[in-house]
């Protein structure tokens, strides 16, 4: 079965700085995607980023990049720039094609003005 | 990105009551629905997916007679909590992925659940 570690339960970061989420997974598949998702107080999930395991480069969203490294199965979350509204938890999940998503714990991250 | 519309936000029963849920996806085809519990301060603890036409499946340890889901069409898939009681009360989640959706899960708003 897949699965995916997150081992940093909280996190802070004051106001314009830049912090790293850390996530781990392990698979036998090939062919996954990996994502991460933000679920701020209002509790509705939004995807923040996306990779393809089979491309190389990092993907990119604005102020959200990741380190995919996948001989390592490591696929860290780099937030550029913090601001207030990035307040929330963090959840780096798994997907295989048309199947399961397999969820971590959570990264609860706090900006501090 | 895609819409997934769930329905209600939160809602408050009695116990021994059943409580029906409703997501949809409002503007793709959602093959497949799945439906999440989540604990204060925890991750999302699947309970079941289900495909358009088929019988849901659900995760060990739910109870399908007690939380019964139907996907009946490419747009809707329901969650009715039957008899339910006190430690049913939790915020559940669904989510929802097509075809369309490139790969990613759209998740609906979720409905906090109070049963008294």
């Amino acid at each position: 079965a897949q699965t995916v570690t997150q081992s940093q339960p909280e996190m802070s970061v004051q106001e314009a700085e830049t912090v790293t989420l850390s996530c781990t997974y392990d698979t036998s598949e090939s062919n996954y995607y990996l994502f991460w998702y933000k679920q701020p107080p209002s509790r509705q999930m939004i995807l923040v980023i996306r990779q393809e395991a089979y491309k190389q480069q990092n993907a990119t969203e604005n102020r959200f990049s990741v380190n995919f490294q996948k001989a390592a199965k490591s696929f860290s979350l780099k937030i550029s720039d913090s601001q207030l509204g990035d307040t929330a938890m963090y959840f780096c999940a798994f997907g295989e094609s048309g199947n399961q998503f397999y969820f971590g714990t959570g990264t609860s991250l706090t900006v501090i003005p | 990105g895609a819409v997934v519309s769930q329905h209600p936000s939160w809602v408050i029963c009695k116990s021994g009551t059943s409580v029906k849920i409703e997501c949809r996806s409002l503007d793709f085809q959602a093959t497949t629905m799945f439906w999440y519990r989540q604990f204060p301060k925890q991750s999302l603890m699947l309970m079941a997916t289900s495909n358009e036409g088929s019988k849901a499946t659900y995760e060990q340890g739910v109870e399908k007679d007690k939380f019964l889901i139907n996907h009946a069409s490419l747009t809707l898939s329901t969650l009715t909590v039957t008899s339910a009681h006190p430690e049913d009360s939790s915020f559940y989640i669904c989510s929802a992925h097509g075809t369309a959706t490139n790969e990613k899960l759209f998740f609906g708003s979720g409905t906090q659940l109070s049963v008294l």
